[in-house]
């Protein structure tokens, strides 16, 4: 199994450019959740889904949109890049239920 | 808002001595997890509490939870080098049961 994988690892956008971060899982997991992370501010949640066809928003979904058309897949879309998106993304999935999550390893962005 | 905030932010100790890590959070929870960052790296989940519980054990990891005071506390019995990393508290808020938040974290040193 692969977990979480998301892509791409590292990625540099100029203002105002639109991007698609991918994230998938392969475990059949029904929850999946998009997160950043920021120096000093731990990890805050952008969006999360509870299954196919169904999306939230989290603390801080503003200039993100997203979209779950299948168990596996759940991209994060930002419309115009701003250099306070800036950050470590990561994607995490999870089963009903009283269980973990299982991370990605990250999406390292950069927007100048 | 996060949810959960982490005492202390850093904390720096000897192989073999303990490390206590304490994580106070707001609402009523369904249960409360401890993840592992290692630098530059996704987190990993280590140990899930449920509200009912009081106290669990893994391997050299214990984790007690007391609901009236909303807090919980990690130890990591003769800490090893291997465990320098930055550790995170995350709760399931009753009535939001797919939404993990996050607290902002200890650094963990360990030296040999």
């Amino acid at each position: 199994n692969a977990g979480v994988t998301q892509t791409p690892k590292f990625q540099v956008l100029k203002t105002g450019q639109s991007m698609t971060l991918q994230c998938a899982q392969d475990m059949n997991h029904e929850y999946m959740s998009w997160y950043r992370q920021d120096p000093g501010m731990g990890l805050r949640l952008i969006h999360y889904s509870v299954g196919a066809g169904i999306t939230d928003q989290g603390e801080v979904p503003n200039g993100y949109n997203v979209s779950r058309s299948t168990t596996e897949d759940f991209p994060l879309r930002l419309l115009s890049a701003a250099p306070s998106q800036t950050s470590v993304y990561f994607c995490a999935s999870s089963r009903q239920g009283a269980h973990g999550y299982t991370f990605g390893s990250g999406t390292r962005l950069t927007v100048v | 808002s996060q949810q959960g905030e982490e005492d202390p932010q850093a904390l720096s100790i000897q192989e073999g001595e303990n490390a206590t890590m304490n994580c106070s959070y707001k609402t009523s929870i369904n249960n409360l997890q401890w993840y592992r960052q290692n630098s530059g790296r996704g987190l990993v989940h280590l140990i899930l509490i449920r509200s009912n519980e009081r106290e669990k054990h893994s391997g050299r990891l214990r984790v007690t939870l007391d609901t009236s005071k909303k807090s919980s506390s990690l130890l990591i019995t003769a800490s090893r080098a291997a465990d320098t990393a930055s550790y995170f508290c995350a709760t399931r808020n009753t009535g939001t049961a797919s939404k993990l938040t996050f607290g902002t974290g200890t650094r963990l040193q360990v030296t040999l």
